[in-house]
């Protein structure tokens, strides 16, 4: 029940297309879904992240979709570069845990083809 | 202002060995975690710690591993009798706050190599 689930594990776009990136999770409790883009050699970095209260939150070209009631949340790029082109995790946590304190998804090693 | 500073950034240690990792979290922030990345897989939480307390040790393996955060000086991650399974990159992250999510940064890593 802490797990989060995310699909696909590789995913190839072409330059301009759109990536789409999905997480499942369990616990009902989580109210905090940050995604994180992580290059080679580097730590992940936050991207975006959003709460329950809304459905959809958008930061330029990335979109988070997110779905309550059928406990899923997404990542969309939009016009997709190969600057994009990096492993992204999505993450979880209840508002009991300690800020820091994520479940991470397994990860989506994104290539973006020019 | 620097961010999270992580040393050594590769360490390669033989079976047996003990690995020490540091975190040196960003200016202003107390409180540090530390996340285990095995191959292909996500980051897995390790333990949590403020200035001289483990706060959350959860995600911690019972045995061998054991981590600090004193009032002076980097976080450390410790690591006794060194396994193959050990091989990972660890990442540190540190925050201001525990409950101000957006405000967690994490480190370049160490990546832990046992031969």
């Amino acid at each position: 029940q802490q797990q989060v689930k995310q699909s696909p594990q590789s995913l190839i776009v072409q330059k301009g297309g759109i990536s789409i990136i999905n997480c499942a999770y369990e616990n009902t409790a989580f109210d905090y879904f940050p995604w994180y883009q992580q290059f080679p050699g580097k730590g992940p970095a936050l991207l975006i992240a959003i709460r329950p209260d809304v459905s959809e939150k958008k930061e330029g070209r990335f979109t988070i979709s997110f779905n309550k009631s059928a406990k899923q949340f997404s990542l969309h790029i939009m016009d997709s570069q190969p600057g994009d082109s990096a492993t992204y995790f999505c993450a979880a946590t209840p508002s009991y845990n300690q800020g820091g304190k994520l479940i991470f998804g397994q990860g989506t090693e994104l290539s973006v083809k020019p | 202002n620097a961010g999270v500073m992580q040393n050594p950034r590769h360490l390669v240690r033989r079976r047996g060995q003990e690995a020490r990792l540091r975190c040196s979290p960003m200016k202003g922030h107390s409180h540090v975690y530390w996340y285990r990345q095995l191959p292909e897989e996500g980051l897995k939480f390790m333990v949590y710690l403020q200035k001289e307390n483990i706060i959350d040790e959860s995600g911690m393996p019972k045995e061998r591993f054991s981590a600090e955060f004193p009032k002076e000086g980097p976080s450390i991650l410790r690591i006794q009798q060194v396994v193959r399974g050990d091989s990972a990159a660890y990442f540190c992250a540190s925050s201001p706050l525990p409950t101000t999510n957006e405000k967690l940064f994490f480190g370049s890593g160490t990546q832990l190599s046992v031969l």
